[in-house]
């Protein structure tokens, strides 16, 4: 069964600092991986998404995330951490069967410092 | 502008008492589904469904109904609910006429509590 694992609930950066937020997967088909962000009292919103094609993903706001098949992993970065990028961070795969659900991991919340 | 909205946002109930939370979104997807959001459980999947008519289970159904008379909408009810239901829940919708996992659309949540 699909499953992801993201390590870290909380990470706290400084400002201007490297991002980085882990999230392994297990898939026993090709997956479909995603990185969600959640703003306080708000819904999801999509960062990026890795489907098939170039393993490394560009998405919104300067994050991006490199698909590494060999390390079942799909972990997101951004180089400079900005105050605004304080959020619940939640990565995610498809199902991969009919329901095309996606199975999310438990979530990390990004913290940064001034 | 493309939405699911969802209402209401906050909701305080008691146990046992009927409610329904209302879906509602403007893209002519074919797709929605209920998450509860737990912490340090993520999001689960509650229901789906695939169009008008057409629902299904998703991990986490008992306790919950739903149902599918129009395409724009997809009502949650908790016919009797209980505190084990108090959580941030959120609908989604996608485009599956685009290819599975195109990008789902959520709303901004309803936050219930069951005391």
């Amino acid at each position: 069964a699909q499953s992801v694992t993201q390590l870290g609930s909380h990470v706290s950066v400084s400002e201007g600092a490297l991002v980085l937020l882990r999230c392994n997967y297990s898939s026993s088909v090709p997956p479909y991986l995603f990185w969600y962000v959640q703003y306080p009292n708000q819904g999801l919103q999509l960062l990026l998404k890795y489907t098939t094609g170039a393993t490394l993903v560009k998405g919104i706001n300067g994050f991006e995330a490199e698909f590494k098949k060999s390390e079942t992993s799909f972990h997101l970065t951004k180089p400079s951490a900005h105050m605004s990028d304080a959020a619940e961070y939640f990565c995610a795969v498809s199902s991969g069967d009919s329901s095309y659900k996606l199975i999310f991991g438990s979530g990390t919340r990004l913290l940064v410092r001034p | 502008e493309a939405q699911v909205t969802q209402n209401p946002r906050y909701l305080i109930t008691v146990t046992g008492k009927k409610l329904t939370v209302t879906c509602s979104q403007n893209m002519n997807h074919e797709y929605m589904s209920w998450y509860r959001q737990d912490p340090g459980l993520g999001l689960r999947q509650i229901y789906y469904s695939m169009n008008v008519e057409v629902t299904d289970k998703g991990d986490v159904p008992e306790g919950y109904k739903v149902s599918r008379k129009e395409k724009r909408n997809f009502p949650l009810i908790l016919e009797s609910p209980s505190p084990n239901q108090t959580s941030l829940y959120f609908c989604a919708s996608s485009l599956l006429s685009r290819g599975p996992y195109y990008g789902y659309t959520f709303g901004s949540g309803t936050r219930l509590t069951v005391v």
